[in-house]
């Protein structure tokens, strides 16, 4: 149980196009997701903490209106990284919180997105 | 506030030998502690995760931690190495279920 479904697995875009990344937990609700940045060599990164039904909650740093973040329902959250550019290259994950917290934190298979 | 050290990025064991991936935490209150793995161009693995129950925890594929209090630490061990084992582990600390904070990660080596 308690599967996260990241999707695509790998996306290759132009410069100034967007970019969207789904994350849906499968077999449980979530109401928090969260969206987590890795560069190369380095750790994690969250960069938002998306709640079902209101806004998203962005850490220091991390440009609201460049990754737009939706959680329109308790199974689905979205990024989109708006008028990408080849620095937006990265690894991105996402995370759900199951409503039943004895699941644990699930992650999805991540995205890897190439800016060119 | 909480953090958590991984202190070694590289570690390099041989096939059958025992695998050490060392995490020490600091937090200001009870903390939940997990161990994930990745795989190159992979998503995380849940390895295995301590929340204030039994101070050994027992994860998949062989691997388990012990949650030492006193010492602060939440090491990684496997009694020997395979070659599928050759990943990044992150230990990653959190309080209940708010947001997580990730180690720095450690790049397991496995020599055939």
């Amino acid at each position: 149980g308690a599967v996260v479904s990241q999707h695509p697995s790998r996306v290759i875009c132009k410069s100034g196009t967007s970019v969207k990344i789904e994350c849906r937990s499968l077999d449980f609700q979530a109401t928090t997701m969260f969206w987590y940045r890795q560069f190369p060599k380095k750790s994690l990164m969250l960069m938002a903490t998306s709640n079902e039904g209101s806004k998203a909650t962005y850490e220091q740093g991390v440009e609201k209106d460049k990754f737009l973040i939706n959680h329109a329902s308790l199974t689905l959250s979205t990024l989109t990284v708006t008028s990408a550019h080849p620095e937006d290259s990265s690894f991105y994950i996402c995370s759900a919180r199951p409503i039943r917290q004895e699941h644990g934190y699930t992650f999805g298979s991540g995205t890897r997105l190439t800016v060119v | 506030a909480q953090s958590v050290t991984q202190l070694d990025s590289h570690v390099s064991v041989s096939e059958g030998t025992p695998v050490l991936l060392r995490c020490n935490y600091s937090s200001s209150y009870s903390p939940s502690l997990f161990w994930y793995v990745q795989h190159p161009n992979k998503g995380l693995q849940l390895l295995l995760k301590y929340t204030s129950a039994a101070t050994l925890v027992k994860g998949i594929n062989g691997f388990e931690a012990e949650f030492k209090k006193s010492e602060t630490s939440f090491h990684l061990t496997k009694p020997s190495a395979h070659m599928s084992d050759a990943a990044e582990y992150f230990c990653v600390v959190s309080r209940g279920y708010q947001k997580v904070t990730f180690g720095t990660g450690t790049k397991l080596q496995v020599i055939p």
